[in-house]
């Protein structure tokens, strides 16, 4: 099975000052994910990456930044986090012999006063 | 904007009934997958139906697409207490990168013992 942490898995920070959340995952998989998760919005897709250094942006990428350094960890950071940015966040990669799945980590909760 | 809406947002049943959810799309697909979240938890794939199938099978989900309705339902049968999650439908779209999905806002389904 494949195995994703995150890190932090709950945080509260304030407006303005910057956070990064970490994604981990144990196996060697190319495609890694960032998605924030509202009520009533789904989850919608913030950054993704397709190897070391490749990454592009998703549906909602404004206000984030993304890099990944090695295939095993995948950073979102929050340059200077806002209200509007208090959601849960969770990291996925693309699983499956044609990497069509996605397999989610457990998310984490932050919260920006 | 979202590809997958679910439809009912919200579905009450007893154990033992049928549970049967709804998801529509704008565009062309190379695949639609329906994935499960637990309160508190990361989604879980359940089952991928590819564009030119028109229903499938695992265990007791049934999913049938309609590509030319641009529609996808899933149904669990015989549900049980368990079953009680949110449910998600998520398009890989014909245009994007195949590994990359937009979901939907969800279904939450609470079968009452």
């Amino acid at each position: 099975d494949a195995g994703i942490t995150q890190s932090p898995r709950h945080k509260v920070t304030e407006t303005g000052t910057p956070v990064t959340l970490r994604c981990h995952q144990t196996e060697n998989h190319r495609y890694m994910y960032w998605y924030r998760q509202d009520p009533g919005h789904g989850l919608r897709l913030i950054h993704y990456s397709y190897g070391v250094k490749d990454t592009d942006k998703g549906e909602v990428s404004d206000g984030y930044s993304v890099s990944r350094s090695k295939t095993e960890d995948f950073l979102l950071t929050l340059e200077s986090a806002t209200s509007s940015q208090t959601s849960v966040y969770f990291c996925a990669i693309s699983v499956g012999t044609l990497q069509e799945t996605q397999y989610f980590g457990p998310g984490t909760r932050l919260l920006v006063l | 904007s979202q590809q997958g809406e679910e439809d009912p947002q919200a579905l009450s049943i007893q154990e033992g009934e049928n549970a049967t959810m709804n998801c529509s799309y704008k565009t062309s697909i190379n695949n639609l997958q329906w994935y499960r979240q637990n309160s508190g938890r990361g989604l879980v794939h359940l089952i991928l139906i590819r564009s030119n199938e028109r229903e499938k099978h695992s265990g007791r989900l049934r999913v049938t697409l309609d590509t030319s309705k641009k529609s996808s339902s899933l149904l669990i049968t015989a549900s049980r207490a368990a079953d009680t999650a949110s449910y998600f439908c998520a398009a890989a779209l014909s245009s994007g990168s195949a590994r990359q999905l937009t979901f939907g806002s969800g279904t939450q389904l609470t079968v009452l013992p």
